[in-house]
């Protein structure tokens, strides 16, 4: 069965913090996605990878494919990025996603 | 450009009912899966279309989902006789393709929040 586990469930940050979401999955995948989730059901494609690393803006994504890793990290934190965080493994035709970091980033 | 679309976006429905809940998806778009999320979790797979043709229904929970997409374009998922368990957000999302292991982005629509009472 794949399994995709996502750390921490929830996050609390300052603004301006680090921030550091992790994915771990279990079987080989054609790709890692990371997907952001507003609070009313939106979710759009923030990240598609299958290897080494990926940056847009303040946000870069990680996948160690070895160790079936992935990282999603947010520089400069703002309010402006609460929302739940959630990785899926993309293995041929399926997708498996994980129950999401929800993100909270405090004034 | 247009998105996904999803339609009703949200959906009351008395326990037994029939609905019919539509996806939209971005014109060209080959691949096109539909998602059922339940409250504080991730979504989770239920059925994909390429083109036409529906390739995966493996995650279809029971027989009473079915989903068509007979033009290869807008696509229908159809719960007969709601049950409780069905309330969830069901999103539909499009992509490029998807076949043969190759990964493509996937876009979302808004989803349609099914409420059984």
């Amino acid at each position: 069965k794949n399994e995709v586990e996502q750390s921490p469930q929830n996050l609390t940050a300052q603004e301006g913090e680090f921030i550091t979401i992790n994915c771990s999955y279990s079987v080989g995948i054609s790709a890692l996605h990371w997907l952001q989730q507003h609070p009313g059901g939106g979710i759009v494609s923030l990240f598609m990878l299958s290897s080494g690393k990926k940056k847009h803006g303040r946000l870069i994504a990680t996948i160690n494919i070895q160790e079936k890793h992935s990282s999603l990290h947010i520089t400069a934190s703002h309010p402006r990025d609460s929302a739940v965080y959630i990785c899926a493994e993309n293995t041929g035709n399926q997708f498996y996603f994980g129950t999401g970091t929800s993100l909270t980033v405090i004034p | 450009g247009a998105g996904v679309s999803q339609s009703p976006r949200y959906k009351v429905a008395k326990r037994g009912q029939d609905v019919a809940l539509r996806c939209d998806p971005i014109s060209g778009h080959v691949s096109l899966f539909w998602y059922q999320q339940a409250l504080g979790q991730g979504p989770e797979f239920l059925t994909y279309f390429q083109n036409e043709a529906q390739l995966d229904k493996s995650g279809l929970p029971s027989d009473r989902f079915f989903a068509e997409r007979p033009e290869g374009s807008v696509s229908t998922l159809k719960i007969q006789r709601t049950q409780q368990e069905d309330s969830a957000v069901y999103l539909c999302a499009s992509s490029l393709g998807g076949a043969g292991g190759i990964a493509y982005e996937q876009y979302f629509g808004p989803g349609t929040r099914l409420t059984v009472t």
